[in-house]
């Protein structure tokens, strides 16, 4: 089946750092990527889709210059946390979609902490 | 616009008892509808999918959804739940090929008691 890996799967860092998470579809191209957050005990909030070799489309309320998102290629999307601070501690999936499918595929998440 | 409601936050069901997950929808084109389940601290794992074809859409792990276009509902069923299907499931819905980025619901914590 489909796989998507992401990298780091935990992170703790400094107030003021940037931190890079990568997202890779492991067995299958990928022109979409999506990048959700999720709170405690809340569901998936989409920040942004991700689309290769075009510029990311963002939700309403996610600052684009905060939440840097690049899509190289058809299987790696990244993003990045500029200066992060405390709030944007979070738990960050991602997810691809297989086009012959149609269906969303995703990563193991990755958890954000903000010192 | 598309919307996704699950019904009841948590479930508490025995071992070996019915699990039945509700999950209701709206959308003004002919959906495609998913379950989704995620195990503490990790990321989400596809159950099953209705993408037009039969109604009744089997999953991984035992579980089955049927989708029923006069109530609007894509239930998650299980005839028989086990210790390792507590989790926290979301169902979703996308309008498909016209636009396949997901709305979902806002989960629901299944939970089993032995």
């Amino acid at each position: 089946g489909a796989v998507v890996s992401q990298h780091p799967s935990w992170v703790i860092c400094k107030s003021g750092t940037s931190v890079k998470i990568e997202c890779r579809s492991l067995d299958f191209q990928a022109t979409t990527m999506f990048w959700y957050r999720q709170f405690p005990k809340q569901s998936l909030m989409l920040m942004a889709t991700s689309n290769e070799g075009s510029k990311a489309t963002y939700e309403q309320g996610v600052e684009k210059d905060k939440f840097l998102i690049n899509h190289a290629s058809l299987t790696l999307s990244t993003l990045t946390v500029t200066s992060a601070h405390p709030e944007d501690s979070s738990f960050y999936i991602c997810s691809a979609r297989e086009v012959f499918t149609d269906t969303q595929y995703f990563g193991p998440g990755t958890r954000l902490t903000v010192l | 616009a598309q919307s996704v409601t699950q019904l009841g936050s948590h479930v508490s069901v025995s071992e070996g008892a019915l699990v039945l997950l509700r999950c209701n929808y709206s959308s003004s084109v002919p959906p495609y509808l998913f379950w989704y389940v995620q195990y503490p601290n990790q990321g989400l794992q596809l159950l099953l999918k209705y993408t037009s074809a039969a109604t009744l859409v089997k999953g991984i792990n035992g579980f089955e959804a049927e989708f029923k276009k006069s109530e609007t509902s894509f239930h998650l069923t299980k005839p028989s739940a086990h210790m390792s299907d507590a989790a926290e499931y979301f169902c979703a819905v996308s309008e498909g090929r016209s636009n396949y980025q997901l709305i979902w619901g806002a989960g629901t914590k299944l939970i089993i008691k032995p």
